[in-house]
Parts: structure tokens; sequence; C-alpha cells
């Protein structure tokens, strides 16, 4: 059980276009999701909660318009990059909160702006 | 502001070899978690410890969790090539009401055969 999934597990895009990052509770409701952001041999970087039906919050430095995040359902957030740059590259990683607290993380998604 | 200050941040040891990873703090934590990662995926959950003083065994892992609650440390015995990974520790930002996790540097750990 507590599986969470994330789509697309790697994106190649060019500069200035979008990409949209789906991250899925499988076998769970989620009202509250986390994005991260990973950078080679590092820690994880919270970017921001996003919490079912309401706006997410934002970790300060993160830009809002930047990153869009939508949590439409108890098992579904979406993490949009927009205008995406090379500097964007990163591996972005999502958790799913369990009704314990604990946080289930996804495979993590791999960006690549060219 | 919580912090967690995870030590060493790289180790390299040989197949056979014991260690010991330490992740501290200024600040008391409801609980605290440690995972490990594998390059390319998601951080996986090895074990929440709650308790002060609580010792958990996971195998050849020995986790352990400070009296006073700031501190935890993980032992690997006998360590495997498939031990190497990155071993995060996290607690819970006391702060929030999110329940959003705090992150330790991470522990990048190679075994080598």
């Amino acid at each position: 059980g507590a599986v969470v999934s994330q789509h697309p597990s790697w994106v190649i895009c060019k500069s200035g276009t979008s990409v949209k990052i789906e991250c899925r509770s499988l076998d769970f409701q989620a009202t509250t999701m986390f994005w991260y952001r990973q950078f080679p041999k590092q820690s994880l970087m919270l970017m921001a909660t996003s919490n079912e039906g309401s706006k997410a919050t934002y970790e300060q430095g993160v830009e809002k318009d930047k990153f869009l995040i939508n949590h439409a359902s108890l098992t579904l957030s979406t993490l949009t990059v927009t205008s995406a740059h090379p500097e964007d590259s990163s591996f972005y990683i999502c958790s799913a909160q369990g009704l314990a607290g604990t946080q289930y993380f996804g495979p993590g998604t791999r960006l690549l702006v060219l | 502001t919580q912090l967690l200050e995870q030590s060493p941040q790289f180790l390299s040891i040989q197949e056979g070899e014991n260690l010991t990873v330490y992740c501290n703090s200024s600040s008391v934590f409801s609980s605290l978690q440690w995972y490990r990662q594998e390059p390319g995926e998601g951080p996986v959950l090895l074990v929440t410890v709650v308790t002060g003083g609580e010792v958990k065994k996971l195998k050849r892992l020995t986790f352990q969790f400070g009296d006073a609650r700031k501190d935890s440390s993980l032992h690997i015995t006998a360590a495997q090539p498939g031990d190497t990974g990155l071993y995060l520790c996290a607690g819970v930002d006391g702060s929030s009401n999110t329940g959003k996790l705090i992150f330790g540097q991470g522990t990048t750990l190679q075994v080598k055969p």
C-alpha cells in the first residue's frame, strides 16, 4: 500500500515551453502533497505544499508564477514549470501525506531543458 | 528555524566495514525518519523513531533516537555494496501545521566490493 506515482519519469523540452508533472496517490487519498526539487548528490528542497481544493503554499524564494501547482482531487496534484529554462533542469519529486502524517514519495521526474 | 545537521556528507568504505551516520539538531522533534534514496528514484522510508532513547533494528541497520529527541543515528554493520545510496534524515517541522518535513543534508554512501 501507500504507492505514489509520478508522470512522466523523465522529460526533455525546449527552452520557453511549459512542462506538466503529475503526482498521484494510487491507493490512498491525500489532502496534502508536497513538491520537492533535488540537485545531484544533494538533499531534497521543499518547493511548495499542495492542499486539495485550495491554493498551494510556496517556500521562500520559489516563484509561484513559475511553478504552478494544482491539487484538484484527493489523489492528484500537478506541477507545471512554465516557460522552462535550462536552470530549471532538475529532479522533481512529490510526496503524498497519508492519514498518519507519513509522507510517501513518488519516484521522481527528471527534467532537462535544452 | 529548525535545522537538521547530518554527517558525514560523503562516506566511501569497503564491503564488510561498519559505519555510523549522525543527524543532529538543537530543536526537539516529535519523531525523526530515515530514508534511503537510489539514483534516479524517490526516497524510500526505512524507519520512523518516535520515543526518546528508542532503538530500532532493520536487519543490519540500527537506528537510535536520542533521549532528548534532538538527534538520531543510523549504524550499518558489515556494509554491503547494495547499501550504496543517499541516506536522509527528516523531521516534521514543528512550526508548520501541514506536516512538512525538514531534511538533513544527506549522506552519500558508497560501499566498494
